[in-house]
Formats: C-alpha cells, sequence, structure tokens
C-alpha cells in the first residue's frame, strides 16, 4: 500500500543550518499540501502545489521558507537558516485531481517529519 | 475566509461509552467538505470521515458518525462504544469542494479510561 511517503521522519539540524523535507505524493496524486504542527496545536496549511506550480502559498513564512514539486521526483520543503521555533512536525498530505468521489475526495496524510533546531 | 472551531482542548470518557466532538465552522463557500482525522501518539494523520455540504443524511463509518447541522455550521464527530485505541488527538477540517484547501481545527485529545 504505497501512501505518501515523507522522510526523514525525524531530522535534527542547528541553527543556521538547512533543512529539507521530502514528500513523495500516493499514486496518481499530483496535489501536494504541506502543513505544519506545532507542540499542542493543530495543523496549519502552509502551502499546495501541483507539478511544477505553487498554488497557494498563503501559510508560508515570508522568509527562508520555500517549496517545489518538480515534474519529476518528490516535493520538497526547504527551511534555510533554521531556528528554533521551527521546531516542529511537518505534514505532507497529497489528493487526486479534482473530481468528487466516495470518500469525498480527501486528501490522504503522510505519517510527518519531526524537525529539532538545536 | 473559512474557519474552523474546536472548543474542547481535552476530553475523557470512559471505555464502551460514547463520546461526542465538537466542531463548527464558517464558510462563504455553498460547496464544501467536512472531514475528520485522527492523530495516535505515533503521529501519523489517520482520515475518518467525511461530510459533504449536499449530502442529506449524516455520515456513518463503523463506530464513528458525523452529526451534520448545516443551518448551525457544526459536524461533531459522535464515537460510539469508545475503545482504548481511541485516545488520541482528533482534528475536524473543512474543504473546498475541489479540494484545493483544507482548514483545520486546533484539535481535541480524547482520553479513553478503562
Amino acid at each position: 500500500n504505497a501512501g505518501v511517503m515523507q522522510n526523514p521522519r525525524h531530522l535534527v539540524r542547528r541553527r543556521g543550518q538547512e533543512a529539507r523535507l521530502r514528500c513523495s505524493p500516493m499514486k496518481g496524486h499530483s496535489h501536494v499540501y504541506w502543513y505544519r504542527q506545532l507542540p499542542e496545536e493543530g495543523l496549519k496549511f502552509m502551502v499546495y502545489l501541483q507539478k511544477e506550480n505553487i498554488i497557494d502559498e498563503s501559510g508560508m513564512p515570508k522568509e527562508r521558507f520555500s517549496a517545489e514539486f518538480p515534474k519529476e521526483g518528490p516535493s520538497i520543503l526547504r527551511i534555510q537558516q533554521v531556528v528554533r521555533g521551527d521546531s516542529a512536525a511537518y505534514f505532507c498530505a497529497s489528493s487526486p485531481r479534482g473530481q468528487p468521489n466516495r470518500s469525498g475526495n480527501t486528501i490522504y496524510f503522510g505519517e510527518g517529519s519531526w524537525l529539532t533546531v538545536v | 475566509a473559512q474557519k474552523i472551531t474546536q472548543t474542547q482542548p481535552g476530553m475523557f470518557v470512559q471505555e464502551k461509552e460514547a463520546v461526542t466532538l465538537d466542531c463548527t465552522y464558517d464558510t462563504s463557500d455553498q460547496s464544501y467538505g467536512l472531514f475528520w482525522y485522527k492523530q495516535p501518539s505515533s503521529g501519523e494523520m489517520i482520515f475518518l470521515i467525511y461530510q459533504g455540504s449536499y449530502d442529506e443524511q449524516n455520515a456513518t463509518e463503523g463506530r464513528y458518525s458525523l452529526n451534520f447541522q448545516k443551518a448551525r455550521k457544526s459536524a461533531n464527530l459522535v464515537i460510539s462504544a469508545s475503545q482504548l485505541g481511541d485516545s488520541a488527538m482528533y482534528f475536524c477540517a473543512l474543504g473546498k469542494y475541489n479540494n484545493n484547501d483544507m482548514r483545520f481545527g486546533a484539535g481535541t485529545r480524547l482520553t479513553v479510561k478503562p
């Protein structure tokens, strides 16, 4: 069962380093979403991408954060010059192209990547 | 703008009893979907149940049912016959019908007592 795959599951970075989180969507899914979950908080939408396009990045911090979803390969969430406040769980999710289905066209989540900045 | 609210940070329920987790939402869209996800301590997000805004009947999936009251803009999750394995964080989410975006509530931590 090839679900949404995220790696690494756990990542430790020192302040000022770069963090790269990868997400491979479910087979056949061309929509990818990134969410951030801070300790004791809910999920916060960050960015929504389709292949080679950023559709909605209204939840992305203006600096240091970027995301891409190239034609080939996984989606990448990049955080430059990490700070302690970036420590969080980052969830990727994917969905099939736009059509409603019995399950409500829900999005499917990966298991998350936990970033710790020391 | 879409907004989703879960007012219960934590809930306790006795094993085998039913529990209701509250969720209210605000949206100007006519077509939308409401979702519930479970996040156990292991961290993954597990889809539980979906309700479309045009669905006339409340959604049910096994022990999960969604008490959808459109006029009140509420979509409460009911878990019947609680099990110890139900202890987890539960998130309500609101999505546009074409699923371009989803907004999540802050979550409710459910603890099932033996």
